[in-house]
This record gives C-alpha cells, sequence and structure tokens, in this order.
C-alpha cells in the first residue's frame, strides 16, 4: 500500500498559486519525498524531492512540516499545462538483500486547471 | 526530455504472439525499472535491475520475461498475454536503487491484447 495519502482532486484558476498536500505519517528519518506529476498520454516526470528543508526548483516548490509528516507541493502560477496528476511518493524498502528501495505509487491528485 | 525512450509507443497484439518491449537511457544511471499501469489503478513495480542484474521481480507472472542485456537497455520480452495484461508499460532509470534520487520515466509503450 502506498505511504502516502493526498486529496483524489483539486481545481486551481489560471495565473494563481496551487497547493497540494500530501500526509506521510509513517515517514522514516532517512526517507526523501517525492513529488511526480503524470500529463495525460506521458509517462511520470519527476518535479521535486526534498528530505528536510523546504527546496525550490524552477518547476515548483516543496514546503516540509517540521515534524515531516505531510509535506506541501506548490505551484507559484499554474498555467493549462499543469493539469496532471500528481504523485507523492515515499520509497520502501525492498524485502531482498539487495539493499533495493521502490516508489509506491498511489492514486495522486488530479488537478484540474481552470482558464 | 529524451533521457529514456520506449519503442514502440504502441502495440497490438494477440494472445498467442510473441513480441518485445523496449527501453533505452541516455542518462548513465546503474538501475532500470519496468512499471505496469492499467486504467485506473497505480503504477505497479514489475521488474528492478540493477548493474545488469535483476534484484526484484515483484510476483510477475512468467509470460513476461525481462532482459537487461547492458545498463543502457532493458526489454520485457512478452509471450501468451492474457487480455488483463493490456496497459500502458512504463519504463524508468535512476542513478542506483536506494531511492534517494528521481526516477527518469519513459512515455511508455501502450499495449492492447485481442
Amino acid at each position: 500500500d502506498a505511504k502516502t495519502t493526498q486529496p483524489n482532486s483539486m481545481e486551481s484558476n489560471e495565473e494563481e498559486p496551487v497547493h497540494l498536500p500530501c500526509n506521510h505519517s509513517t515517514i522514516s528519518g532517512t526517507d526523501y519525498i517525492h513529488w511526480y506529476r503524470q500529463l495525460p498520454s506521458q509517462g511520470p516526470e519527476y518535479v521535486i524531492h526534498g528530505l528536510t528543508s523546504n527546496v525550490n526548483n524552477r518547476m515548483a516548490s516543496l514546503a516540509i512540516a517540521e515534524d515531516r509528516k505531510s509535506s506541501t507541493l506548490i505551484l507559484h502560477r499554474a498555467t493549462l499545462r499543469d493539469a496532471a496528476v500528481y504523485y507523492c511518493i515515499l520509497r520502501d524498502r525492498v524485502i531482498s538483500t539487495s539493499g533495493t528501495y521502490k516508489y509506491i505509487f498511489g492514486t495522486g491528485t488530479r488537478l484540474k486547471v481552470l482558464a | 526530455e529524451t533521457g529514456v525512450t520506449q519503442t514502440p509507443r504502441h502495440l497490438v497484439m494477440g494472445m498467442t504472439n510473441k513480441k518485445s518491449l523496449k527501453c533505452e537511457q541516455h542518462l548513465g544511471h546503474n538501475a532500470m525499472y519496468w512499471y505496469k499501469q492499467s486504467a485506473k489503478k497505480p503504477l505497479e513495480l514489475m521488474f528492478v535491475y540493477s548493474l545488469e542484474e535483476r534484484v526484484e521481480n515483484n510476483s510477475v507472472p512468467s509470460r513476461f520475461s525481462p532482459e537487461c542485456p547492458n545498463s543502457s537497455h532493458l526489454f520485457l520480452h512478452l509471450h501468451t498475454l492474457q487480455p488483463e495484461d493490456s496497459a500502458l508499460y512504463l519504463c524508468a532509470s535512476s542513478q542506483d536503487i536506494r531511492g534517494d534520487q528521481p526516477q527518469h520515466f519513459g512515455d511508455g509503450t501502450r499495449l492492447s491484447i485481442l
């Protein structure tokens, strides 16, 4: 099962900021929080990731709660091209001796951007 | 983003056919993955390769057979598939298998089983 909880869907107006929440109450101290998005007919696209501190890149900002049990992906000005399914993901250890970790994808948040 | 390339983009095959999906990455990554995405379901991890060695088979039926001849190429050989195997098959790569670094995905092969 996915280790994160996200709302099924959200709406935003174009040119306005969007805050996409994610709960991950079982996060361990060494787990990074990853965000991906999937546009229609495409594979998932990396957006941002972080461990403890807030992170910024050209696509978005990631705000991580002090206790790390939740995080928020911030799109500063939503455009129609940002309409996608957004996934918040933690790694999960594979039951093997290889030290392999894997992502467990949930159903994500479907973001609709209104013109 | 042309880091991970998958071919073909679309494939229609009968249940008795044999076909292969191909994935190629030019990112210098050491780990590669196959995922399955069925309609209205989350992505499911199928296989993980690290330095050309399979390190994870996530209870995938034997009618799916992966092959990783080198760190840049990954194949998924298909034979006697079932209609429920119709899905989007996604390939991804990452620097290593520790899960700290991002995975880069291809755009997938849309597979339809007749």
